[in-house]
């Protein structure tokens, strides 16, 4: 079964300085992968997201992720932290696009002024 | 984008009772739904997928007769947590997949507190 690890529960970063949050993934077949966003008692909004296309995925809110099968991994960065990216990020995978996501444990990103 | 409401956005029930929780589509159809749980600080765990028109398909572990789930018509699921305990609170999300290709729109999510 596909998974994903999301390493660091808590994330700080100073504001404009670059926000890196880690995603490895686990999967039998070739993977599509996800970042979400969720804001306090908010459903998830998506990100952006992988489908086998180009490696380097561009999301809204200047985000950006990098597929990289050999160390089956799928890192969002964003240059430089905004107050408002605080929130919690997950990452998820889904290996047949059946829309049956596993997703991460989650990272809370918390932005220091 | 689409849109997936739920309602209630929160309740507070007594042990015991039990709890409807609406999922709609509002501008599309969706045959399939998707119903999770997330407990304070982790992540979502999908309970079910709902399916319109047959019955819904439980993740292991999850009980369906605790767990009820109608997905009534094209535009509508719903999660019934029977003779709900405290341990059932949690924020329920629902979620409907998109016309696109991998596109899954979230509901906002119905926070259950059970005293």
């Amino acid at each position: 079964a596909q998974s994903v690890t999301q390493l660091g529960s808590h994330v700080s970063v100073s504001e404009g300085a670059l926000v890196l949050l880690r995603c490895n993934y686990s999967s039998s077949v070739p993977p599509y992968l996800f970042w979400y966003v969720q804001y306090p008692n908010q459903g998830l909004q998506l990100l952006l997201k992988y489908t086998s296309a180009a490696t380097l995925v561009k999301g809204i809110n200047g985000f950006e992720a990098e597929f990289k099968k050999s160390e089956t991994s799928f890192h969002l960065t964003k240059p430089s932290a905004h107050m408002s990216d605080a929130a919690e990020y997950f990452c998820a995978v889904s290996d047949t696009g059946n829309n049956r996501l596993a997703f991460g444990k989650g990272n809370q990103v918390v932005v220091i002024p | 984008g689409a849109v997936v409401s739920q309602h209630p956005s929160r309740v507070i029930c007594k042990s015991g009772t039990s709890v409807k929780i609406e999922c709609r589509s509002l501008d599309f159809q969706a045959t399939t739904m998707f119903w999770y749980r997330q407990f304070p600080k982790q992540s979502l765990m999908l309970m079910a997928t709902s399916n319109e028109g047959s019955k819904a398909t439980y993740e292991q572990g999850v009980e369906k007769d605790k767990f009820l789930i109608n997905h009534a018509s094209l535009t509508l699921s719903t999660l019934t947590v029977t003779s709900a305990h405290p341990e059932d609170s949690s924020f329920y999300i629902c979620s409907a997949p998109g016309t696109g290709p991998y596109e899954q729109y979230f509901g906002p999510g119905t926070r259950l507190t059970v005293t």
